[in-house]
């Protein structure tokens, strides 16, 4: 069975520009959740979604929104970029939001020049 | 207090050796935590979930949960040249949305 897929794998951005990153749940899995995880550092969530609707919302600028398709897909968009934007972007899915273990993709690597 | 800490710096272990992580974590309402293992340049990876107090064994991994002392530890027995990882505890909070919170997570270096 496939995992959470996500793209694209990389990405270079300069200040200002706006990004979208993409991920796939694992089949049957119908929460995704974002995390940004920076060198050194664990992930930091930034939002969970399940069945279309945002369920959390971590601590980070209006500049980060997400949301999620009808087939639990979901996107992650961030405006206006900046250079402490730059770091590991990690998509995790779960059969459902609360106890259920998540599982990641391989993340997309963003670069701010 | 941060929400999930795992304070140890880099753990060196000689091959074979078990290697001890602790964890730490402060909503009381928690109920599920899990350790997750990652390789440099890669993403974590789930190895374990613990739901209830005592000890969770799965091959040479085994995690232990005190939730009276709101404390998470994973012991690695055996430990072999490819365990050398950082690895994450985190926990899901019950008055956070029931997010996953991480700790910075603890490199653990195998010496053959």
């Amino acid at each position: 069975d496939a995992g959470v897929t996500q793209s694209p794998t990389h990405l270079i951005k300069t200040r200002g520009q706006h990004v979208t990153l993409r991920c796939s749940p694992i089949s049957g899995h119908k929460s995704v959740s974002w995390y940004q995880q920076v060198l050194g550092q664990g992930p930091q969530f930034i939002f969970q979604y399940y069945e279309k609707e945002e369920r959390g919302r971590g601590n980070f600028p209006d500049r980060f929104s997400a949301r999620q398709f009808p087939n639990y897909s979901s996107e992650l968009n961030v405006n206006a970029l900046l250079l402490g934007d730059s770091a590991l972007y990690l998509c995790a899915s779960s059969l459902e939001p609360g106890n259920q273990p998540q599982h990641f993709g391989d993340g997309t690597r963003l670069s701010i020049l | 207090q941060k929400e999930v800490e795992q304070n140890s710096g880099p753990l060196s272990v000689p091959e074979g050796a078990i290697a001890s992580l602790n964890c730490t974590y402060s909503d009381r309402g928690s109920q599920s935590f899990f350790w997750y293992r990652q390789y440099s340049g890669k993403s974590p990876e789930l190895i374990m979930s613990i739901y209830s107090n005592g000890d969770k064994e799965d091959g040479r991994f085994t995690a232990q949960l005190n939730k009276a002392s709101q404390y998470v530890s994973l012991l690695i027995r055996d430990s072999q040249p490819s365990d050398s990882a950082t690895y994450l505890c985190a926990v899901n909070l019950y008055y956070g949305n029931n997010r996953l919170a991480f700790g910075k997570g603890n490199q653990v270096v195998v010496i053959p």
